[in-house]
């Protein structure tokens, strides 16, 4: 089975600074997706970031970036230029083959004006 | 495009009872998954539907069950409700062309 672990479960920010939060993984399969997920306090889940696993560049979409390292099972979210909207709870999730997803416990971010 | 739409946004009932909770998938989306969130956790994976066909299930037991509709959307039945079921459950479509789940916006029950 597959595990997911964010060991971080509050962080906080200045606005317009940079935060990381961070993501491990367990699984024994070589290809796989993953992805975070953003969830406000109005609670509708939505799409940040996805890596496929097969792909070594890291994914980059605007103010959000991945450091995907395979070997270590790690794929942590960076958040440049944190801005007030950025504040949520962050889920890091994992994909297998059988197109099953696996969240971890969250992060809840705080972004501080 | 239209998004996921699921209903209602909250419901209330008491234990012993049944609950059925809807979704509509995504245009352009075959597959719907459910998950329920427990306050304070992450999503857990209920089930799957493609094509009408349950395809995956996590670790919930028989008295959650699922349909899925031509058009694709989908319904979530939950039988002998219990005081643990109360959480927000989560409707997520995604097709075949895709591996990126949408997700809906929930349907929070409480369970007395």
């Amino acid at each position: 089975a597959q595990t997911v672990t964010q060991s971080q479960p509050e962080m906080s920010v200045q606005e317009a600074e940079t935060v990381t939060l961070s993501c491990t993984y367990d699984t024994s399969e070589n290809n796989y997706y993953l992805f975070w997920y953003k969830q406000p306090p109005s609670r509708q889940m939505i799409l940040v970031i996805r890596q496929e696993a097969y792909k070594q560049q890291n994914a980059t979409e605007n103010r959000f970036s991945v450091n995907f390292q395979k070997a270590a099972k790690s794929f942590s979210l960076k958040i440049s230029d944190s801005q007030l909207g950025d504040t949520a709870m962050y889920f890091c999730a994992f994909l297998n083959t059988g197109n099953q997803f696996y969240f971890g416990t969250g992060t809840s971010l705080t972004v501080i004006p | 495009e239209t998004g996921v739409t699921q209903s209602p946004t909250h419901l209330i009932k008491t234990r012993g009872q049944q609950v059925t909770l809807r979704c509509s998938s995504q245009s352009g989306h075959n597959t719907v998954s459910w998950y329920q969130q427990a306050l304070g956790q992450g999503p857990q994976f209920i089930f799957q539907y493609y094509r009408e066909e349950e395809n995956g299930r996590g670790n919930f037991p028989p008295r959650f069950s699922g349909l899925q509709f031509p058009n694709y959307s989908s319904e979530l039945n939950v039988n002998a409700l219990e005081l643990d079921d109360s959480a927000l459950y989560l409707c997520a479509s995604s097709s075949t062309d895709t591996d990126t789940q949408y997700f809906g916006p929930g349907t929070r029950l409480t369970v007395l």
